[in-house]
């Protein structure tokens, strides 16, 4: 089965701090790993996903294919990155698999 | 830029009624998908559709059907409302890769927050 977790509800963290927001999954083959984010009132976009190994808005996250993680990291928070985090992937098929998001909260 | 346009940002409805939810793409994809999205649960899908008049359960299908009679467009459809189905419900749409191989995303439209009173 296809399955994507992440363990933290909320993550607060202050400003210029490091933050890390958790994702594992479960699936057998190969996935396709993203980060999707929401911001206040805007419609839910493509933050990155891991094939382009690219940084976006200073966020990275590496595949880790042994400990099925896909980990979402950034040096130094930023009060802007205040969002919903939601981990997504896409294995069988051509749907798409979410976890249950993360908000992240950053304080000046 | 990809749009995928929900009609409605906000409906309020009564419990009993038929509700249609409806979604367009610009993008000429194939897929298209309908979530429900409430906090602490995410994003759960509904149903999705990888061609014109297919469609395929998603993870909660009850209570729901959905219609996709042209490529861009793929409504939502509560039969009979009910007040547990008050969320926020998001459309979103894709490329069909062929095999299930290869990259793309799902692009997603503003979500309607429907009440069911």
């Amino acid at each position: 089965a296809q399955r994507v977790t992440q363990p933290e509800k909320l993550l607060s963290v202050f400003k210029g701090a490091p933050v890390e927001l958790k994702c594992n999954y479960s699936y057998s083959g190969s996935p396709e790993l993203f980060w999707y984010v929401q911001y206040s009132r805007q419609r839910l976009q493509l933050l990155l996903r891991h094939i382009s190994r690219e940084s976006i808005k200073g966020f990275t996250a590496d595949l880790n294919k042994g400990e099925t993680s896909f980990h979402l990291k950034k040096p130094f928070a930023q009060e802007e990155d205040s969002a919903m985090y939601y981990c997504a992937l896409r294995g069988y098929g051509q749907n798409f698999v979410f976890g249950p998001g993360t908000r992240l909260s950053v304080l000046p | 830029d990809v749009k995928v346009t929900q009609s409605s940002r906000y409906l309020v409805k009564r419990t009993g009624e038929k509700v249609f939810l409806e979604c367009v793409q610009d993008m000429d994809h194939e897929n298209m998908f309908w979530y429900r999205q409430d906090p602490g649960l995410g994003l759960r899908l509904i149903y999705f559709s990888y061609d014109v008049k297919m469609k395929e359960k998603g993870d909660i299908p009850e209570g729901y059907s959905v219609s996709r009679e042209k490529k861009e467009r793929f409504s939502l459809i509560l039969e009979s409302a009910s007040t547990n189905q008050t969320s926020m419900y998001l459309c979103a749409s894709s490329l069909f890769l062929w095999g299930g191989r290869g990259s793309t995303e799902a692009f997603f439209g503003q979500g309607t927050r429907l009440t069911v009173v």
